[in-house]
């Protein structure tokens, strides 16, 4: 079934400190989507990938980088962490026919707290 | 201004209730809605995709204005297991070359609680 993996589930480090959160698309899926949900929000896009090029920017801190790999999984990576950015961060892969996007899998998430 | 605006919430109604959620979109240039539902602390999935002539799944029934930009969902027959946070989302449905796909603009969500 169509899915996305992401690890940790759980992730608690303390402020400045550095984290990495991985997202691995079920198949491999050209296109992944990062989006940060805080605590009673909505979930914001931060970035996007397009066979591992970046293919849209949303509101991703300098801090943040990410990446797509050669095997289509993608990592979030994080520095200089702050107490705000404690939230749950989503990666997804749409769905698609014909062009046209059908829904987006999301992943169960990583619940990161900064301390 | 948000590019996709909910009804506040929350909504608490008792069981077998009807409830009609409301969003609206400022983007002239989104093509594919959604409608997402999230419990808590878990991930967003798909309730509803709204297609431009509406439509119905059970208890569940979409619409789309395109003229006034604004989606609607509507739930009948309320049950406790609706409980949860409704989210709208709009997709500038873009078809490249590279085959890349559109980011989601979600709504902030609208909580219902339904009561015995």
């Amino acid at each position: 079934a169509a899915g996305v993996i992401q690890s940790p589930r759980h992730l608690i480090k303390e402020k400045r400190e550095t984290a990495t959160l991985k997202c691995y698309p079920i198949p491999r899926h050209d296109t992944v989507y990062w989006y940060q949900q805080g605590p009673g929000q909505d979930p914001q896009f931060l970035i996007s990938f397009y066979e591992k090029m970046q293919s849209d920017k949303g509101s991703i801190p300098d801090r943040f980088s990410a990446q797509q790999f050669s095997d289509y999984h993608s990592e979030l990576n994080m520095s200089s962490l702050e107490l705000g950015d404690s939230a749950l961060y989503f990666c997804a892969r749409n769905g698609r026919l014909q062009g046209r996007v059908t829904e987006a899998f999301f992943g169960q998430g990583t619940r990161l707290t900064v301390v | 201004r948000k590019e996709v605006e909910q009804d506040p919430g929350p909504f608490n109604v008792p069981e077998g209730a009807t409830v009609a959620f409301n969003c609206t979109y400022s983007n002239s240039a989104s093509q594919s809605f959604f409608w997402y539902r999230q419990d808590c602390r878990k991930e967003p999935k798909l309730l509803m995709s709204v297609y431009s002539s509406g439509n119905e799944d059970g208890r569940f029934t979409a619409q789309l204005n395109r003229a006034s930009q604004y989606i609607s969902l509507l739930i009948r027959d309320s049950k406790l297991s609706d409980s949860a946070t409704y989210l709208c989302v709009s997709c500038p449905e873009r078809e490249t070359n590279t085959g890349a796909n559109s980011k989601l603009t979600f709504g902030k969500g609208i909580t219902l609680s339904v009561r015995p």
